[in-house]
């Protein structure tokens, strides 16, 4: 059974980082790509980039180019995402997923989302 | 940038009734990149449908995809209490654009 587990809820003030992390059962060599989603209270769901384990590559949506960054350790197979900067809009709840092979175009299994609460 | 639009917003039917949920994009999509998700409240989305057609593992054959080039559809055969949920039609492949979805209720 695969598992994404992700951080627990935080609350930040504006200004500061977050940063969400995503352990992959079964490790995160074996996949081709971490993806992270984050989706406002109330709202749709947003691609913020993604991690490919082979080359450590990096992918950020262009809006968020510049103050976020993705990490991962594969000792532990989690996954990090780090956003700089944060305004009350980065309130939500953000998901990470996974794409298993290159071949398959699509996020089969999510995370159970972690809640960052931007808050003064 | 491809920009996804669904159709209708909200779309208020009864179980036993058949769902047919609109994604229209601005710009071509290949088949093979045209994925839907189902989202029930407080949960993360999950894998319906992906490559405009295919089902994903455990997903019960009441639910198919159809379309090509800029219009795809999702339908609900024969609505299950559980079906009713938000549905999101997603392009993959970079910016990854998510339509807003399509809330689907009772």
């Amino acid at each position: 059974q695969v598992h994404l587990v992700q951080s627990g809820p935080e609350v930040k003030k504006p200004g500061s980082s977050m940063k969400v992390s995503c352990e992959v059962s079964g490790g995160i060599s074996n996949i081709y790509a971490i993806n992270w989603v984050r989706q406002a209270p109330g709202r749709g769901l947003e691609w913020m980039g993604r991690f490919i384990p082979n080359g450590e590559i990096v992918n950020s949506g262009q809006k968020f180019r510049g103050r976020v960054s993705i990490t991962a350790d594969t000792f532990s197979n989690t996954v990090y995402m780090e956003l700089r900067r944060l305004t009350f809009d980065d309130t939500a709840m953000y998901y990470c997923a996974r794409v298993l092979s290159p071949k398959n175009f699509y996020f089969d299994y999510w995370g159970q989302g972690a809640l960052i609460t931007v808050s003064s | 940038e491809v920009v996804l639009t669904q159709s209708p917003g909200t779309l208020s039917l009864s179980p036993g009734a058949k769902a047919t949920l609109s994604c229209r994009a601005s710009q071509k999509v290949l088949s093979v990149y045209l994925v839907w998700y189902q989202q029930k409240p407080g949960q993360a989305p999950r894998l319906l449908i992906h490559g405009t057609s295919n089902r994903a593992a455990g997903i019960p054959d009441r639910f198919s995809g159809s379309g090509s080039g800029t219009d795809f559809t999702l339908t609900i055969a024969s609505l299950e209490p559980e079906d009713f949920a938000v549905y999101y039609c997603h392009q993959y492949g970079s910016p990854f654009p998510f339509g807003q979805g399509t809330r689907l209720e009772i």
